[in-house]
């Protein structure tokens, strides 16, 4: 089944205590993104990447790293989380960059991130 | 800039009607695409349908179909034949080509809250 998987779906961690969120895509995509969702400020984008070793800052990168060493894989890394980190993130991808429909982004199901 | 706006934040509908979810868009690239994604009360983000600046044809995907007025900037969903199970939130998003450049970012409205009513 095509997909993009996110792990962990849901996690309550403490300020400062690094963390990964994994995503994964088997659709062989080359874009890959990284969103947060906050009531009221809607989607924004945190990082995305166009292909492997190809990453760059989207609107609100402050605090996240990320990186994109194989195809399938994408993870988001918060090195230091704090309170304000809380939100709802997704992993999204895209076929390629050609324009029309094969940018359709498919979404991961969601990790619900809870910084205490 | 670009912009996404979806002027209603609820909507009700009975089971069975047809329903139109507003979205008006903003920009200057002449190449862009519009996007309609699902919500449910579970999280995940569900695409539903796709459509092109320069398709001459509304897009249609099952009970989903798209009224893109392009003089107007609106790209409306309409739902037909509602079910207990479309009761979720409705994000519409644009995707430009020129002034993204290599970045495929959507700009996305707030969502509009659809309940249907058995």
């Amino acid at each position: 089944e095509a997909q993009v998987t996110q792990n962990p779906r849901y996690l309550i961690t403490v300020t400062g205590k690094k963390l990964t969120v994994t995503c994964s895509q088997n659709m062989n995509h080359e874009y890959m993104s990284w969103y947060r969702q906050d009531p009221g400020l809607g989607l924004r984008q945190i990082y995305y990447s166009m292909n492997v070793e190809v990453t760059d800052k989207g609107d609100v990168p402050e605090g996240y790293k990320v990186s994109r060493k194989e195809k399938r894989n994408f993870p988001l890394i918060l090195e230091s989380p704090s309170p304000n980190q809380t939100s709802l993130y997704f992993c999204a991808s895209s076929l390629d960059l050609a324009g029309g429909p094969s940018d359709t982004q498919y979404f991961g199901p969601g990790t619900r991130l809870t910084v205490l | 800039a670009q912009k996404i706006t979806q002027t209603q934040p609820g909507m009700f509908v009975q089971e069975k009607e047809a329903v139109t979810l507003d979205c008006t868009y903003d920009t200057s690239d002449p190449s862009y695409g519009l996007f309609w994604y699902k919500q449910p009360s579970s999280g995940e983000m569900i695409f539903l349908i796709y459509q092109g600046s320069y398709d001459q044809q509304n897009a249609t995907e099952g009970r989903y179909s798209l009224n893109f007025q392009k003089a107007r900037k609106s790209a409306n969903l309409v739902i037909s034949a509602s079910q207990l199970g479309d009761s979720a939130m409705y994000f519409c998003a644009m995707r430009g080509v020129y002034n993204a450049g290599n970045n495929r970012k959507l700009i996305w409205g707030l969502g509009t809250s659809l309940a249907v009513n058995p």
